[in-house]
């Protein structure tokens, strides 16, 4: 079955640096999101992203963040410069058709630790 | 505020036997709402959709049940297996985002 696959699975960076999450969505998948959840608390959603637009985002995903489909397969968040409180687990997800009805599928995250 | 309850936080059941959780929301407007499975370290995995005018939708041994009127939903499994160890999150989707409860933490032992 395919899969949203993401990577690093774990990312240690110092405090102020930039860092550069990327996802994998399934194939013919056109929907895809950013979402973080900080140890021990709800999944919280960040950013959508369809033709190459950004649909919504939440007050979370401010000028620190943005997002890019850079080709064909990739999806990306950047966080520009990272601070303690952006330590989380990062989900990527995609869906095939608008959101509305249709499940969306999950990496297995990026733990971010930032020191 | 749009918010998704969830009870109980946790919960511990011996292998076979049956457990309902148990979701209310106040999201609004409400489009649909999804129930989750994740296991420790893994990405959600998608159980069920419902919308507005489904009060019923299975999954194999995962029932779950909508009110829209009350904004109650529950999961019900059935015949638990020690694989069903893990924490259901049940979502709102208000046509824009998904919300996210924050989940009950199964645990089922041998």
């Amino acid at each position: 079955e395919p899969e949203v696959t993401q990577t690093p699975s774990h990312q240690v960076t110092q405090m102020g640096q930039e860092v550069i999450l990327r996802c994998v969505p399934i194939s013919n998948h056109l929907y895809f999101y950013w979402y973080r959840q900080i140890l021990g608390q709800k999944v919280e959603f960040l950013v959508s992203f369809y033709n190459n637009e950004i649909s919504e985002k939440s007050e979370i995903f401010d000028d620190q963040f943005s997002v890019e489909r850079p080709d064909g397969s990739n999806f990306t968040l950047k966080i520009r410069s990272t601070k303690l409180e952006d330590s989380a687990m990062y989900f990527c997800a995609s869906s095939g058709r608008e959101n509305s009805n249709q499940p969306q599928h999950f990496g297995d995250g990026t733990r971010l630790s930032i020191l | 505020k749009n918010q998704v309850e969830q009870s109980p936080q946790s919960l511990i059941i011996l292998e076979g036997k049956n457990c309902t959780l148990q979701c209310n929301y106040t999201v609004s407007p409400f489009s649909n709402l999804r129930w989750y499975k994740q296991d420790t370290g893994r990405g959600p995995v998608s159980l069920t959709i419902m919308t507005f005018s489904e009060n019923t939708k299975s999954n194999g041994r995962y029932t779950a049940t909508l009110d829209a009127d009350t904004k109650q939903s529950s999961l019900h499994i059935t015949a638990s297996q020690l694989s069903d160890s893990a924490s259901y999150i049940c979502v709102v989707y208000d046509g824009n985002k998904l919300v996210f409860g924050a989940g009950t933490i199964l645990r089922v032992k041998s």
